[in-house]
Order: structure tokens, then C-alpha cells, then sequence
């Protein structure tokens, strides 16, 4: 069974520019989750979406938003993107409510210039 | 105080020792708690998760839970060049979703 995948892998973008990072969960997955990692931290929760309506949102502003489709892949947009928005961004899917074991994948590594 | 809290590191120990990372959470309300590894410049891999206080055991792991004293430990036994990394401990409190809190980290370096 093919794990989460995330892409683009590797991204660049000029300040002030908009992004849009997405997400396929694990087959029979219905919920993901969206998090940054800044270098030397762990990962920060931004989003939580459960059959496609978000449940939980972390401390970001609102430039950050995101959605889930109905096949429970995931987008994350960031908008007017900050030198500070550079970091690895990281999708999880789970199985809620009876499984709470989050699977991360690759994650999109973000530099924002 | 930090949510979850980890000894940053790094920790070394040499091959075959027993590595032992812990961590400690603030939250009284959680209730899933789990092990991820992380190499550089990858993404968290899942390696322990554990429900209940006590042992639970899995190959060369031993995730150890004590709710009482909001502590939460993983011990690698035998430990290999191949688990240095940064080991990640993660709480869950479910609410209306399952709020993730991770911790900094640890970084471990097993020497040969």
C-alpha cells in the first residue's frame, strides 16, 4: 500500500507570493493533518481535517488555510508568504476515532527568499 | 512550562548500550502518546505508541507510560549506528480532534 504522499517535494518562492502544498492520505485514511517544522523543532500543528471539515487548527495566522476533497487528499495554502514560512511541511493521515497513530509523509520542504 | 518537554541532547552512547530518552508532558488530559525517529532532513517515522501505563515492548523498543507522573520513556536496547537520529515524543488529547502536541526532540548518536 503506497504511504502518504506529499508534493512538491522542494519548493522556492519570493516573498509576498502565495502557495498551495498538497496531500493523498493512506488508502482508507479519512483524516489528515497538516504541520511545520522549523530546523531544531519539532513539528507544529497547523491543521486538522476529519471527513472533510476541519476539526482542529493550531496557532497560525489566517493567512494559512487548507481543505480536504472528498477522495481525503488535502491542500495547504499559505498566502503572502514570509522569509519565516520557510520550513519542511509535514502531512499526516490517520484513522480516527478508533486509530489515533499519525503517518507522515515526506514532507515539502519550503524556502520562502 | 513547555506542553511536552525533552532532554535535548545529544546523547550519545556507544554501540550495543541501551539508549534511554525520556519525556515529560504537562497536560493531565492526555491520552495517547507515541515515538517517532526522525533522520535529517527526512520526515517523523513511527515507531512506538503506547495507551496505557506500564511497558509495552517491540523488538529492540520499550515505550514506558506513567500517567501519574506525566512521563513517558523509550529505551532502545542494543543500540546501533543505524538509530542515530532525532527521536520525537508526541501527546495526543482528543477533543473535539486529536490535538498533537510534539516535543523538541532528542537527538541520539550511537558511537561504533
Amino acid at each position: 500500500d503506497a504511504g502518504v504522499t506529499q508534493s512538491p517535494t522542494h519548493l522556492i518562492k519570493t516573498r509576498g507570493q502565495q502557495v498551495t502544498l498538497r496531500c493523498s492520505p493512506i488508502s482508507g485514511h479519512k483524516s489528515v493533518s497538516w504541520y511545520q517544522q522549523v530546523l531544531g523543532q519539532g513539528p507544529q500543528f497547523i491543521f486538522q481535517y476529519y471527513e472533510k471539515e476541519e476539526r482542529g487548527r493550531g496557532n497560525f495566522p489566517d493567512r494559512f488555510s487548507a481543505r480536504q476533497f472528498p477522495n481525503y487528499s488535502s491542500e495547504l495554502n499559505v498566502n503572502a508568504l514570509l522569509l519565516g514560512d520557510s520550513a519542511l511541511y509535514l502531512c499526516a493521515s490517520s484513522l480516527p476515532p478508533t486509530r489515533t497513530e499519525a503517518f507522515f509523509g515526506q514532507g515539502t520542504r519550503l524556502t520562502v527568499v | 512550562q513547555k506542553e511536552v518537554e525533552q532532554n535535548s541532547g545529544p546523547l550519545s552512547v556507544p554501540e550495543g548500550a541501551i539508549a534511554s530518552l525520556n519525556c515529560t508532558y504537562s497536560d493531565r488530559g492526555s491520552q495517547s502518546f507515541f515515538w517517532y525517529r526522525q533522520y535529517s532532513g527526512k520526515s517523523p517515522e513511527l515507531i512506538m505508541f503506547i495507551y496505557s501505563n506500564g511497558d509495552k515492548e517491540d523488538g529492540r523498543f520499550t515505550a514506558q507510560l506513567n500517567k501519574a507522573s506525566q512521563y513517558v520513556s523509550l529505551l532502545i536496547r542494543d543500540s546501533q549506528p543505524s538509530d542515530s537520529a532525532t527521536y520525537l515524543c508526541a501527546v495526543i488529547r482528543r477533543t473535539s480532534y486529536d490535538k498533537v502536541i510534539f516535543g523538541p526532540g532528542t537527538s541520539l548518536s550511537v558511537i561504533p
